[in-house]
C-alpha cells in the first residue's frame, strides 16, 4: 500500500499569515495515464470532507486562489497564502493513483 | 444539484449485520464508480471499497480490513449503492461516507475524472454490545 505522510500534524497560524502542509508518498503517484492523482481535502468538525485540490494543483470550484497545491512524484504541498477564520479544520492529502486509496494522517489548523 | 445521501446507520451488536445505502441524484449514476470511506471517532479517513460501473463489469475492490465481511453492490435503476456489512466488529464503528468518480479511456489508458469531488454527509455505525 502507498503510505501518505503529512507534516506538520498541527498548525497554529495567525490570521493573515501563510500556512503550508507537506505530504509525502512512499512511492511515485504518477499513474500510467500520466496524471498524478493527489487530492487535498478539508474537513470541519461534524462535516464530510470537501475536496479542495485535485491532480496536485487544480482548485475545485469555489476554492479561493489563496489556496494552492504543488508538487510532483512523491512530494506535495498545500499552501494557504493568507489564513482566514474559515480555514480552521483538518486537512488531508489522499492518493487516488492506486487502490487501496490512502490518506495522510491529517493536519489540524487552528487560528493563533 | 449533484447529491449523495447515505442512510442505514445505527447501533448494532458485534457479529451482526447492517446494510448502508448511498442514494445519488443529479448525475448519470451508472457511469460512475461508487466508493465507500469511513472515519472512526476522532480518527482519520479510511477507504473501504468501491464498485465499478456496469461498463467495467460492475466489479468490486475492498480494503484488507473489510474484505470477506463487507460487500458493495449497486442498483443503477434506483441510483443507489449499497454497503452490506456482515460479522461486524467493534472496530468497524465509524461514520461511513460514499463518494464517486468516473473512468474514461483516453489514448488506450484509463483515467479518472471527477474523482472524489462529491461526498455524502455520512451515516454513523456503532458496533457495541
Amino acid at each position: 500500500d502507498v503510505v501518505m505522510t503529512q507534516s506538520p500534524l498541527f498548525l497554529s497560524v495567525a490570521l493573515g499569515q501563510p500556512a503550508s502542509i507537506s505530504c509525502t508518498s512512499s512511492r511515485s503517484l504518477v499513474s500510467s495515464d500520466g496524471f498524478t492523482y493527489l487530492n487535498w481535502f478539508h474537513q470541519r468538525p461534524g462535516q464530510s470532507p470537501r475536496r479542495l485540490i485535485y491532480k496536485i494543483s487544480n482548485r475545485d470550484s469555489g476554492v479561493p486562489d489563496r489556496i494552492s497545491g504543488r508538487g510532483s512524484g512523491t512530494d506535495f504541498t498545500l499552501r494557504i497564502s493568507r489564513v482566514e477564520a474559515e480555514d480552521v479544520g483538518i486537512y488531508y492529502c489522499m492518493q487516488g493513483t492506486q487502490w487501496p486509496y490512502t490518506f495522510g494522517q491529517g493536519t489540524k489548523l487552528e487560528i493563533k | 444539484e449533484v447529491l449523495l445521501v447515505e442512510s442505514g446507520g445505527g447501533l448494532v451488536q458485534p457479529g451482526r449485520s447492517l446494510r448502508l445505502e448511498c442514494t445519488a441524484s443529479g448525475f448519470t449514476f451508472r457511469d460512475y464508480v461508487m466508493t465507500w470511506f469511513r472515519q472512526a471517532p476522532g480518527k482519520g479517513l479510511e477507504w473501504v471499497g468501491f464498485i465499478r460501473g456496469e461498463s467495467y463489469g460492475g466489479t468490486t475492490e475492498y480494503a484488507a480490513s473489510v474484505r470477506g465481511r463487507f460487500t458493495i453492490s449497486r442498483d443503477d435503476s434506483k441510483s443507489v449503492a449499497y454497503l452490506q456489512m456482515n460479522s461486524l466488529k467493534i472496530e468497524d464503528t465509524a461514520v461511513y461516507f460514499c463518494s464517486r468518480y468516473q473512468l474514461l479511456i483516453v489514448a488506450g489508458e484509463m483515467s479518472m475524472i471527477e474523482d472524489f469531488d462529491i461526498w455524502g454527509h455520512g451515516t454513523m455505525v456503532t458496533v457495541s454490545s
